[in-house]
């Protein structure tokens, strides 16, 4: 069965334009994370999905930030007037909630180069 | 406040030798722990779980321990190949909590 699909693949932008990335998670799953990784990095969790809402966006690091997920499927996360801060690679993840027994299964991440 | 260490930060080891991947955590109440696999270029994957009742675990050349009372996870891979070089991921899940805790992980290369 299909995995995870991110796209794009990679995107260069120039410092101040907008970008959206998106997420196709795996089918029947209602669980949606999206982490940040910065060169060399750990992971950054930055928001949850569960359904279409969004129990927890603690992680978005300023308020040009955003991201949504409809018809418990596609889930964008958009970053406004972009900052050369903003390059890393955005992964995206999905799971079949269990209760604390979260098995994340990760795309193959979005790389955003701000120039 | 929830925290997961890992250690040493990187490792490079001789192709066929074994080596031994740290976990310390503090995360409370404590659910599982996972290993995950990363390769340069691509999402982690999942190597193994561990769950409290549970002290070791084997995924072919990997063989994951847990010590619930000091809090401590190692992952053991034996006989590397070049193709373990990747990076290593410790991540704790929390009951009650949906968002589970990553390790900044340790980088791995096998050398031939």
């Amino acid at each position: 069965g299909a995995g995870v699909s991110q796209s794009p693949s990679n995107k260069v932008t120039e410092k101040g334009k907008d970008v959206e990335l998106r997420c196709d998670p795996i089918s029947g799953h209602t669980a949606l994370y999206w982490y940040r990784q910065r060169l060399g990095q750990g992971l950054e969790f930055l928001i949850y999905f569960q359904g279409n809402s969004a129990p927890d966006k603690s992680g978005l690091p300023s308020d040009r930030f955003s991201a949504e997920r409809t018809g418990e499927s596609v889930s964008t996360l958009t970053i406004q007037r972009t900052q050369q801060e903003d390059s890393a690679v955005y992964l995206c993840a999905s799971s079949y909630p269990l209760g604390g027994d979260e098995k994340l299964f990760f795309g193959s991440g979005t790389q955003l180069s701000v120039l | 406040k929830n925290q997961v260490e890992q250690s040493p930060q990187s490792l490079i080891i001789l192709e066929g030798k074994n080596c031994t991947l740290q976990c310390n955590y503090t995360v409370s109440p404590f659910s599982n722990l996972r290993w995950y696999k990363q390769d340069t270029g691509r999402g982690p994957v999942s190597l193994t779980i561990m769950t409290f009742s549970e002290n070791t675990k084997s995924n072919g050349r990997y063989t994951a321990t847990l010590d619930a009372d000091t809090k401590q996870s190692s992952l053991h891979i034996t006989a590397s190949q070049l193709s373990d070089s990747a990076s290593y991921i410790c991540v704790v899940s929390s009951g009650g909590s949906y968002i589970p805790t990553f390790g900044r992980g340790t980088s791995l290369i096998v050398h031939p």
